[in-house]
């Protein structure tokens, strides 16, 4: 499974989208990108998924790259609920989910 | 829909004791996998199971074993506790995926948190 890269730490202020990014250059052509969040010691949630192409749902817009090397996890309008640690996990058909360390992001009002 | 749901939600046992946490998944969900997560190491992947069969382990000892049975339930078993096996254990759920589109997302209990003693 391809390795991705977060950075540790992000502000956001409440009301604001909030912009996550994460590169994964070693993706290959069947690796699907995830992204979960973890509020303190509760389990991870789910959050959307894509291949190539661009993804919105109810809760995030997911932003993929033509190249598919990176892409960003938008919050349109980020609560204070919103804070929390954000993983972004490349992974196969049917593969396990390797968790990074994530990134943990702080939304202030 | 009820969730995944883990059990119990807190545990304190005593090194070199065994112990067994439960996983229900979510109805109709076949794959079961299971993460341990460290304030050191982070999640990690312990093992999957997809129709009472293993399909994916992770890189842990021997001691760390599961099971599935048929309607899909899950338990895992750590013997000969130590105290670095004090963590949070957390089950996810997915469903098997239609036609080609076999890459479905997994939904997570609140997880077991174990504390070694």
């Amino acid at each position: 499974d391809a390795k991705t890269t977060q950075p540790p730490s992000m502000d956001c202020a409440e009301g604001r989208a909030a912009n996550l990014p994460c590169n994964h250059s070693t993706i290959s052509g069947n690796e699907y990108v995830y992204w979960y969040r973890q509020i303190h010691s509760q389990g991870p949630q789910y959050i959307i998924h894509g291949l190539k192409n661009n993804e919105t749902n109810e809760m995030a817009s997911l932003i993929i790259t033509e190249d598919r090397k990176s892409s960003t996890l938008i919050l349109p309008h980020a609560t204070l609920r919103d804070t929390a640690v954000y993983y972004c996990i490349v992974r196969n058909q049917g593969g396990k989910l390797i968790f990074g360390q994530g990134t943990e992001l702080s939304v202030k009002p | 829909k009820a969730g995944v749901t883990q059990t119990p939600r807190y545990l304190i046992k005593t090194r070199g004791q065994q112990v067994t946490l439960s996983c229900s998944p979510i109805s109709g969900h076949r794959s079961v996998s299971w993460y341990q997560q460290t304030p050191g190491q982070g999640l990690q992947f312990l093992f999957e199971y997809f129709s009472e069969t293993q399909r994916n382990k992770g890189n842990f000892p021997g001691r760390f074993s599961g099971r599935q049975f048929s309607n899909s339930r899950s338990e895992m078993n750590v013997s000969t506790l130590e105290l670095g096996d004090s963590a949070l254990y957390l089950c996810a759920s997915s469903s098997p995926g239609q036609g080609s589109n076999m890459n479905t997302e997994a939904f997570f209990g609140q997880g077991t948190r174990l504390t070694v003693v």
